[in-house]
């Protein structure tokens, strides 16, 4: 069973600012870790992934996220916030499956101010 | 570029009462999924689809839902009757194949929100 937590449900930063969403997870297979994005009145849209290769992976939008076993988190970072990266941010886990069965956190609402 | 597209947006309804929420997959896409969210809760999944049948479905997914792909590009959600639990964002999501590759990748909707009264 795998399961997700991500910290903080609202993580405000200013434009220019660094950009950290934490997320753990708790997988009993090796994992297969997802950061989607959610722009108002929009669907889920697909950041970045990490499917057991590089373990800093890049995406979308100057994002990266870095798969510390150790740690068992997959933390979101950008270096520098725009005011267009206003969004909701989920972290997801699947298992051996691969995408089919996501299980997601609860999603952390970005907010950035001028 | 290609979407998911979902119908309604948003829609009300009284509590026993039957819903069926659309989806429009993606045209080459062969694989479906439902997901929800309850305010303030997680993004749960509730089902995939392929081939004219489940392939999985969770705990959430019980008598009162059912799917189906009534056509070539429809595929719809039915909640049969309806309770206040049930209200929640209904994404579909598709995919081309199954599996971690870039063809595995999940494709979703903006979302139904279901509301029930």
């Amino acid at each position: 069973a795998q399961s997700v937590t991500q910290l903080g449900s609202h993580v405000s930063v200013s434009e220019g600012a660094l950009v950290l969403l934490r997320c753990n997870y708790s997988s009993s297979v090796p994992p297969y870790l997802f950061w989607y994005v959610q722009y108002p009145n929009q669907g889920l849209q697909l950041l970045l992934k990490y499917t057991s290769a590089a373990t800093l992976v890049k995406g979308i939008n100057g994002f990266e996220a870095e798969f510390k076993k150790s740690e068992t988190s997959f933390h979101l970072t950008k270096p520098s916030a725009h005011m267009s990266d206003a969004a909701e941010y989920f972290c997801a886990v699947s298992g051996n499956s691969g995408y089919s069965t996501l299980t997601f956190g609860k999603g952390t609402m970005l907010l950035v101010s001028p | 570029e290609p979407e998911v597209t979902q119908t309604p947006s948003h829609q009300v309804t009284q509590m026993g009462q039957e819903v069926i929420l659309r989806c429009v997959p993606i045209s080459n896409h062969l694989y479906f999924y439902w997901y929800r969210q309850i305010l303030g809760q997680k993004v749960e999944f509730l089902v995939s689809f392929y081939n004219n049948e489940i392939s999985e479905k969770s705990e959430i997914f019980d008598d009162q839902f059912s799917v189906e792909r009534p056509d070539g590009s429809n595929f719809t959600l039915k909640i049969r009757s309806t309770k206040l639990e049930d209200s929640a964002m209904y994404f579909c999501a598709s995919s081309e194949a199954w599996g971690p590759g870039d063809t595995g990748e999940l494709f979703f909707g903006e979302g139904s929100r279901l509301t029930v009264l």
